[in-house]
């Protein structure tokens, strides 16, 4: 079954805790992005990767950190430093191109207490 | 301004009933244009691509208006299962030139009732 798995899909944690959120894709696709979405808004970009070994910051990276070692994962961490992490996170990949299709994970809702 | 904008809604419509909503956009060299759909606490879906030439699937129409730089969905028949966020997308250039980024608008809610 080709896809995009997130995991977690609830995690909680205190604040001041770093916490990282996975992602993993198996559909052989180049570009993948990270999204913040709070209740009754729209996805907000946080980072995204169109190729191994390179990401650039999205609209709110601020307090978050990405890397991408491997084509099929890109992992995010949500620092400290974040100021208001309770949210739904979502990762999403895609092909590379102007017409290019994104496919999301399920979201993983985290809760910061 | 924003670089996406849709009403935010809700439309409250009833069962059968043709419902429509709109998406501006800010540049014009947006290249490509989307309608996912989005149910409460899931993950977006792609819905449908929309086409310049306008495109249908069943009892959904997307619109493509490039001089008034707005996309529309219209839905004929609405079913009670409709009743979901309808998120509009536009591929836009990033701001190093080498990729295109999609960019979302906030999402139309829709609620579909007997």
């Amino acid at each position: 079954d080709g896809g995009i798995t997130q995991s977690p899909k609830y995690l909680f944690r205190k604040e001041g805790q770093n916490v990282t959120l996975s992602c993993e894709q198996n559909l052989n696709h180049d570009a993948m992005y990270w999204y913040r979405q709070d209740p009754g808004q729209g996805l907000r970009l946080i980072y995204y990767s169109q190729i191994v070994n390179d990401f650039q910051k999205g609209d709110i990276a601020e307090g978050y950190s990405v890397s991408r070692e491997k084509k099929e994962s890109f992992p995010l961490t949500v620092t400290s430093a974040q100021k208001n992490p309770t949210a739904f996170y979502l990762c999403a990949s895609s092909i590379q191109g102007a017409s290019s299709v994104q496919y999301f994970g399920p979201g993983t809702r985290l809760t910061v207490t | 301004r924003k670089e996406v904008e849709q009403d935010p809604g809700p439309f409250n419509v009833p069962e059968g009933a043709t419902v429509a909503f709109n998406c501006t956009y800010s540049n014009s060299a947006s290249q490509s244009f989307f309608w996912y759909r989005q149910d409460c606490r899931k993950e977006p879906k792609l819905l449908m691509s929309v086409y310049s030439s306008g495109n249908e699937d069943g009892r959904f129409t997307a619109q493509l208006n490039r001089a008034s730089q707005y996309i529309s969905l219209l839905i004929r028949d609405s079913k009670l299962s409709d009743s979901a966020t309808y998120l509009c997308v536009v591929n836009l250039l990033g701001e190093s030139g080498g990729s295109y980024i999609p960019t979302f608008g906030r999402g139309t809610s829709l609620i579909v009732h007997p």
